[in-house]
């Protein structure tokens, strides 16, 4: 079965412009998550959804940043415009119930580089 | 709110060295605690994970004992490969007013060398 998918792997773009991550849970994951990692720090939370609904969006730094999950699908998390700070790793995760109880399974992350 | 402080890197070690990567958080309540490993090139797996004190989680040789007197999940391992080679990073989630977030330490690069 296949893992966690995240599209792209790279995106290198100019402060101002729009970038559109994507991420593919494992098939029949409710849970997804967004997280991110800024250079040398911590993996910070960004949010949770439940099937299309978001369940936890208290991680998003601001709303330059927008999450979508459209059908309880796919995911899309879009940063406009992109800011020098949002330079970063962003990973989805995606499980099948509570972070206690079941292991949440992470892609391999999209690099972000705001010049 | 709840956090977890690890050890900073990188650590090097020689192969078949003894491996102690030190974890404390700060949490209400009784959280879940775990360990993660991001491999050059790879996403984070789980590695070993434990939800309730004095629990002992253990995979791949590495060993982390939940310790709630000490607020500590420290990883240990008794003879490093450099296929060990990598991030670890620990983590917890749930708790007291926490929800299915993982909140996660700043990792710790391990480097063993041959």
């Amino acid at each position: 079965e296949a893992g966690v998918t995240q599209f792209p792997s790279h995106s290198v773009i100019e402060k101002g412009q729009t970038v559109t991550l994507r991420c593919d849970p494992i098939s029949g994951h409710d849970n997804l998550y967004w997280y991110r990692r800024v250079m040398g720090k911590e993996i910070k939370f960004l949010l949770h959804f439940v099937k299309e609904s978001k369940q936890d969006e208290s991680g998003m730094p601001n709303n330059r940043f927008l999450a979508e999950r459209t059908g309880g699908t796919y995911s899309t998390l879009k940063v406009q415009p992109a800011e020098l700070e949002d330079s970063g790793v962003y990973f989805c995760a995606s499980s099948l119930g509570l972070a206690g109880a079941y292991e949440q399974y992470f892609g391999p992350g999209t690099r972000l580089t705001v010049t | 709110g709840n956090s977890v402080t690890q050890m900073e890197g990188p650590v090097t070690l020689s192969e078949e060295a003894f491996l102690t990567i030190n974890c404390t958080y700060t949490a209400t309540g009784y959280p879940s605690l775990f360990w993660y490993v991001q491999y050059p090139g790879e996403g984070l797996q789980l590695l070993l994970k434990a939800t309730k004190a004095d629990d002992k989680g253990s995979n791949k040789g590495f060993e982390a004992t939940y310790r709630k007197e000490t607020t500590s999940f420290h990883l240990e391992k008794g003879s490093v490969q450099v296929s060990d080679s990598a991030v670890y990073f620990c983590a917890l989630s749930g708790g007291g007013g926490a929800t299915n977030k993982l909140i996660f330490g700043t990792g710790t690069l391990l480097a063993v060398q041959p």
